[in-house]
């Protein structure tokens, strides 16, 4: 079945520390790829998407992701974490032509002074 | 631009009873979408509409019903509450289905 997976549930952090966290898809096509951001209490937010071209792609907040295309994966990473990104993160995915996102289960993340 | 906005914030439904989610969007988006989200499941698509007139099904689609009647609103009709639709609802349009997806601030519902 085609999914995504976000395989930490929970990710504690210190601040000023790196992050990265994890997604991966079982789509065979192109996919488009996103990451949103949840405060708690919150609608979502897009950080950052992929369609096409450079698999590097920068988004708000100083968040950075890359698309692997041979381990089918969309890491979210920041270099210095701030206490003010402690938030549930959503990968999310929708097939070139589909017509449904689909969303990973997130992953919340803490960050610890 | 108000964006994408839901009525109620908050609502609590006794078994058996119905009700509408209301959602309005301000920004003459073709695609608008319902989810759900529950604790580690992430957002489920429950029925989306690619335009006035047209919906379609998601992934968890039973006991809900939708209509888009104009580009602006994309209410969601619960027929027959259950314990089981108790969970936070969202709402989101984008101009495109590949585009950006903006969502409500949602709609907290409990079924007692």
């Amino acid at each position: 079945a085609q999914s995504v997976t976000q395989p930490d549930i929970h990710i504690t952090v210190s601040e000023g520390a790196s992050l990265e966290l994890r997604c991966n898809y079982s789509y065979g096509a192109t996919p488009y790829l996103f990451w949103y951001v949840q405060s708690p209490g919150q609608g979502l937010q897009l950080l950052l998407k992929y369609f096409s071209g450079d698999t590097l792609v920068q988004g708000i907040k100083g968040f950075e992701a890359e698309f692997k295309r041979s381990q089918s994966s969309f890491n979210l990473r920041k270099p210095s974490v701030h206490w003010s990104d402690a938030a549930e993160y959503f990968c999310a995915v929708v097939l070139e032509y589909g017509n449904k996102l689909v969303f990973g289960a997130g992953t919340i993340l803490r960050v610890k002074s | 631009n108000a964006g994408v906005t839901q009525t109620p914030k908050f609502q609590v439904l006794k078994t058996g009873q119905s009700m509408t989610l209301q959602c309005a969007q301000d920004m003459n988006h073709e695609y608008m979408s319902w989810y759900r989200q529950d604790p580690g499941m992430g957002l489920r698509l429950i029925h989306y509409s690619v335009g006035a007139g047209i919906t379609d099904q998601g992934e968890v689609p039973n006991g809900y019903n939708v209509s888009r009647s104009t580009t602006e609103d994309f209410p969601l009709r619960l027929l027959s509450a259950a314990p089981s639709q108790t969970s936070v609802y969202f709402c989101a349009s984008s101009y495109l289905l590949g585009d950006t997806q903006y969502f409500g601030p949602g709609t907290r519902l409990t079924v007692l």
